[in-house]
Parts: C-alpha cells; structure tokens; sequence
C-alpha cells in the first residue's frame, strides 16, 4: 500500500521552542523520505531528506528522525522562529518513483 | 537560474473558455510535472514527462491537456473546465525522472477560479 499518516494537522509553538512532525507509512519498499516545506502564496520546497540507511540527519535547525522497524519519520525544528511559519508536508517517494503526500501540518510559531 | 517560472500567477476563466498555463525552467531538468493543489490540501500529480515525453496521466479528465514543446517548457491547456476545478495549479521538474535524483523543485504556480 502507498498510505502515508501525517500528524499532527496543525502545530502552535512558541518561538524558541521545538516543533515535531511526525509521518508514519506502509510501504516497506520506500527508499526516500524528505520534507517539504510551502508558504502561502508558493510552490512546496525541498527542506531536507533522509534515506534508511542512517537513523537521523541534521541540516541547521532541522533535522530527520528515521525510525524504520516503527516505519515511521519526524522531522524536528530546533529553536523555532516565526519565519518556520508554513505547511509541511512528508512525502516518501512510492514504487511508481512518485512522491505520495502525507495530508500536511500547518506550523504556527508564536512570537 | 534554479528557478521554475510559472504563467500566470492568477488566472479567472469561464466554462467555455479556453486558456493555457505556461511553464519554464533552465536547469536542464528532464522531467517536468504538473500537480493540482487544493486549498488545505496536499499536491495531487496530474501529469509526468520525461525527457520530452508523457510518462504518466494520473486520470486525469480530457479538458486538461498537457503539452511539452521542448525539454524547458510546460504547457497545461484548458477547456470546459469546471467550478472544482479551481485550485492552485502547480508546475515542478526533476534532474531525472525516477531514482538518481528525486528532489523536485516547484513553481509558484497558478492560482485558477473557474466561474
């Protein structure tokens, strides 16, 4: 199957503080797991992305967590400031080599 | 230039128009993608060319035909559309079409009403 869970649908944190986003899948087949992030008004962009063979991976404030037996992967927002403010999608790339689309988290860092 | 440009950004049409939405990137990327995106909603794949040719229709209906004149430019033409049809039409390309590099980059895209 190529279901993908996202959640939570919508996240308030504070500024500062650690926003997590959590995507759970079922295809054991997947092999590319990123992170998306859209503003309003734009087209989504690639944040960051990991593949089964590490359990996690750090680019600046963001960073992967890859928990393959759980088939599950968060990604983490360290320190988060208002300009995180966006939706986030987990997309795993499917067996069709197309990226299948959890449903979104709308992240709102309060200053 | 790691841009891809999409136009236009907002576009009203009537049912019985007929309209046509351009895209264009110079990365030298070979395949070139058009989503649907509804409001609060994830990106729905319409359609997939690689290296110029369509590789993928998601089902999608006959009043959307998509069109690749050259390996830099997208064209997604538009008849008799319908009121659920608006949504924000999105426009991507990749290095390659499947596995050696799957990060896509996205347009802005155009934001569509049909009346």
């Amino acid at each position: 199957q190529q279901q993908v869970k996202q959640s939570p649908q919508s996240l308030i944190v504070q500024k500062g503080g650690i926003s997590i986003i959590n995507c759970a899948y079922e295809n054991t087949a997947f092999d590319y797991f990123p992170w998306y992030q859209q503003f309003p008004g734009k087209g989504p962009a690639l944040l960051i992305a990991i593949r089964p063979d590490v359990s996690e991976k750090k680019e600046g404030r963001f960073t992967i967590s890859f928990n393959k037996s759980a088939k599950q992967f968060s990604l983490h927002i360290m320190d988060s400031q208002p300009g995180d403010s966006a939706t986030y999608f987990c997309a795993p790339l499917g067996s069709n080599y197309q990226l299948i689309w959890g449903a979104g988290t709308k992240l709102i860092i309060k200053p | 230039d790691t841009e891809v440009t999409q136009t236009p950004k907002h576009l009203v049409m009537g049912m019985t128009n007929k309209k046509s939405l351009k895209c264009e990137q110079h990365m030298g990327h070979r395949a070139m993608y058009w989503y649907k995106q509804k409001a609060k909603k994830p990106p729905e794949l319409m359609f997939v060319y690689s290296y110029e040719k369509l590789s993928i229709n998601e089902s999608v209906p006959s009043r959307f035909s998509p069109e690749c004149p050259n390996s830099s430019l997208l064209n997604l033409h538009l008849h008799a559309l319908q009121p659920e049809d608006s949504a924000l039409y999105l426009c991507a390309s990749s290095h390659e079409p499947t596995g050696t590099n799957e990060k896509l980059f996205f347009g802005s895209g155009t934001q569509l009403s049909v009346l």
